[in-house]
């Protein structure tokens, strides 16, 4: 069984600050997936990373896969309110289904 | 909007009471999800669905029982809950899962069950 691990479990930040939560597991993927969570919301995708050691940015986001393929970061810089919600990263082996793990919780606060 | 849709967004029910959760996807995908999102647990992967056929039962009790009667359709049927059953339902739609490589999941808004 494939297990996930994200830290922090929570994090409250200023706004303006910069922030990284990480992702790991014992188990190689062929590809992993970053999602974030609103209150009262399903989640929603924002990157999948599939070969070691890529980085792939979206705007203030920065997301890297680790070179063995079993670990992962989201990099925030300068946080907004609006960046608030529950991170969660998913890993995949070829062909099979995603696993989640529980999630990283941020608060930006104004 | 992430063009998946779940019905209700709320539901209470007894422990002898039979209801129904109902998901629609409007993006043309041909494989279904569901999942069960715990306040203590990670998000749990339950049934599977592609090309209106079942692929995956993730060891799911049977008081849970899914249907997928088409490509954009998918129901999960509930009856004689146990009140650890309360939980966040939620719905996702992705690519033909028979192809080859990664897929990208859409999730619906889920349904917030609380069994009395």
């Amino acid at each position: 069984t494939q297990l996930l691990e994200q830290s922090p479990q929570f994090l409250s930040i200023q706004e303006g600050e910069n922030l990284t939560v990480y992702c790991n597991s014992s188990s190689v993927f062929s590809s992993l997936q970053w999602y974030r969570q609103e209150p009262g919301e399903g989640p929603v995708l924002l990157v999948t990373v599939v070969t070691g050691g890529e980085v792939k940015k979206l705007k203030r986001l920065t997301f890297q896969f680790g070179d063995a393929r079993k670990d992962s970061s989201l990099h925030i810089t300068a946080a907004q309110p609006g960046d608030t919600g529950l991170y969660l990263c998913a890993g995949a082996g070829y062909g099979q289904n995603f696993v989640f793990g529980p999630g990283t919780r941020l608060s930006v606060l104004p | 909007e992430t063009g998946v849709t779940q019905t209700p967004r709320h539901l209470v029910m007894g422990m002898t009471n039979k209801k129904s959760l109902k998901c629609e996807q409007h993006l043309g995908h041909n494989a279904m999800y569901w999942y069960k999102q715990s306040a203590k647990k990670p998000l749990e992967l339950m049934f599977v669905y592609n090309f209106k056929e079942q692929t995956e039962n993730n060891s799911v009790p049977s008081r849970f029982s899914p249907e997928c009667p088409n490509s954009s359709h998918l129901f999960l049927h509930l009856h004689t809950l146990q009140p650890e059953d309360s939980a966040l339902y939620l719905c996702a739609s992705s690519q033909d899962r028979s192809l080859e490589g990664t897929y990208e999941q859409y999730f619906g808004p889920g349904t917030r069950l609380t069994v009395t």
